[in-house]
């Protein structure tokens, strides 16, 4: 199993839907989680962290599930520019050092 | 401010032959340091990961491998390449004890073996 899996994309949308990202981890003594959004053949960016309690950042919402290992990512009202690959971030636990693990992304494409 | 260089951005390199990718770090010191590499299409896949001078961490068995001779400086090599080492390579770094825990990327080196 891998350790940070996503949902299978592509996301063909079209402009103004709401579309939701889903992630599990394996590691319960994962520490932290984040989502990030890399263009094309660029470097990832971060997006946003993610707490237990949810967070909101305008029209993006993040939500964690510590007991289902469950992560995820509401994008609400899409704009083309919100074309992208979203990737899911977790943060191993003490015995994993710390290290950062992405997941394989899921590609979002925004259409007129 | 802090800064992550990573050099050169786009390298093709015949099928053997060798591989130094480099990789400095400026404005903060004792940082986590990684190495991801990303095939066309697919996602981040963690390559080293080093915590401190001369500590590395291979994740995954290839043909590659890392060092950190100095605390901010972070190298990928090979002694030969294969035609499966082409991709996006990125470097980064982050420090787990700062309350700020964004991972900060390099601007990537775009690998082609032929």
């Amino acid at each position: 199993r891998k350790e940070v899996e996503q949902d299978p994309g592509p996301f063909n949308v079209p402009e103004g839907a709401t579309v939701a990202f889903n992630c599990t981890y394996s590691n319960s003594a994962s520490q932290s989680f984040f989502w990030y959004r890399q263009d094309c053949r660029k470097e990832p960016k971060l997006l946003m962290s993610v707490y237990s309690s949810g967070n909101e950042d305008g029209r993006f919402t993040a939500q964690l599930n510590r007991a289902s290992q469950y992560i995820s990512l509401l994008i609400r009202d899409s704009k083309l520019s919100d074309s992208a690959t979203y990737l899911c971030v977790v943060r191993g636990g003490y015995n994993q050092g710390g290290k950062l693990i992405f997941g394989q992304g899921t590609e979002l494409s925004v259409k007129p | 401010s802090q800064t992550i260089h990573q050099w050169p951005a786009t390298l093709v390199q015949p099928v053997g032959s060798p591989l130094s990718l480099e990789c400095t770090v400026e404005g903060t010191s004792n940082p986590n340091l990684y190495w991801y590499r990303q095939a066309a299409g697919r996602g981040l896949q963690l390559l080293f990961y080093s915590v401190g001078i001369g500590q590395i961490s291979s994740e995954v068995p290839q043909n590659l491998s890392a060092s950190r001779p100095q605390d901010r400086q972070f190298i990928l090599s090979s002694k030969k390449l294969l035609l499966s080492d082409s991709g996006f390579y990125l470097c980064a770094w982050d420090r787990w004890d700062s309350n700020n825990e964004k991972l900060f990327f390099g601007s990537g080196t775009q690998l082609s073996v032929l």
